[in-house]
């Protein structure tokens, strides 16, 4: 189906363990983008992409890490879960090239016990 | 840097009665901006966008918010709100010249009453 996904929809892992939230958009969209949400924060970047192999920090970069090998997908790495992890996750996409608008998964709901 | 202030983080309103959702932002640069909506257990959905032009923008199901220059705005607008309303809307920022990076606010629960 044409779209973003993002798997899994629900995960809890334990403090210490490695994670990875996966994101597929099936548009060719340039840009990827991942957030956190948090109850009084919105939503905050933590990454975004602008092209395959290009990476860069957003807001909240710090315990997770990103790759881009592909076009469509854009994983999430948790290396050492902490519960301040503890959060839901959306993964997003974008045109680039002038067209602002961003379309978002369903999120990942993670818990970190 | 962008900010972006929602100045409510819940709305109850009865059904068919008009609401405003505040959303005042903070910018040294031009910005764009955008209304998203989240209901429950779902992703965020672009509401609306400015982008240049009229100051008012509409979305097709009845919502509207107006840029104000002056007053750093991007109020949001409905003057009769139905059950399937109940939301979550965030409002958003973005430079005009950058890497399309979103500034969210906080979040304004909108709860629509019988």
């Amino acid at each position: 189906d044409a779209g973003i996904t993002q798997s899994p929809r629900y995960k809890i892992t334990e403090t210490g363990r490695q994670v990875t939230l996966m994101c597929h958009q099936t548009w060719s969209h340039s840009y990827m983008f991942w957030y956190r949400q948090d109850l009084g924060h919105g939503l905050r970047l933590i990454y975004y992409s602008a092209a395959a192999d290009i990476t860069d920090k957003g807001e909240v970069p710090d315990g997770y890490v990103v790759s881009r090998s592909k076009t469509e997908n854009f994983p999430l790495t948790l290396e050492s879960a902490t519960r301040s992890q503890t959060s839901v996750y959306f993964c997003a996409s974008g045109h680039g090239r002038g067209i602002y608008e961003q379309y978002f998964g369903p999120g990942t709901r993670l818990t970190v016990t | 840097a962008q900010s972006v202030t929602q100045l409510d983080s819940q709305v109850p309103v009865f059904e068919e009665a008009p609401v405003e959702l505040r959303c005042n932002y903070s910018s040294s640069v031009s910005v764009y901006l955008f209304w998203y909506v989240q209901y429950p257990n779902q992703g965020l959905q672009l509401l609306l966008k400015y982008l240049s032009g009229s100051t008012l923008v509409k979305s097709i199901n009845g919502f509207e918010a107006e840029f104000n220059k002056s007053q750093t705005s991007f109020h949001l607008r409905k003057p009769s709100v139905h059950i399937s309303d109940t939301a979550e809307y965030f409002c958003a920022v973005t430079m005009i010249e950058g890497a399309q990076k979103l500034v969210f606010g906080q979040g304004t629960r909108l709860t629509i009453n019988p």
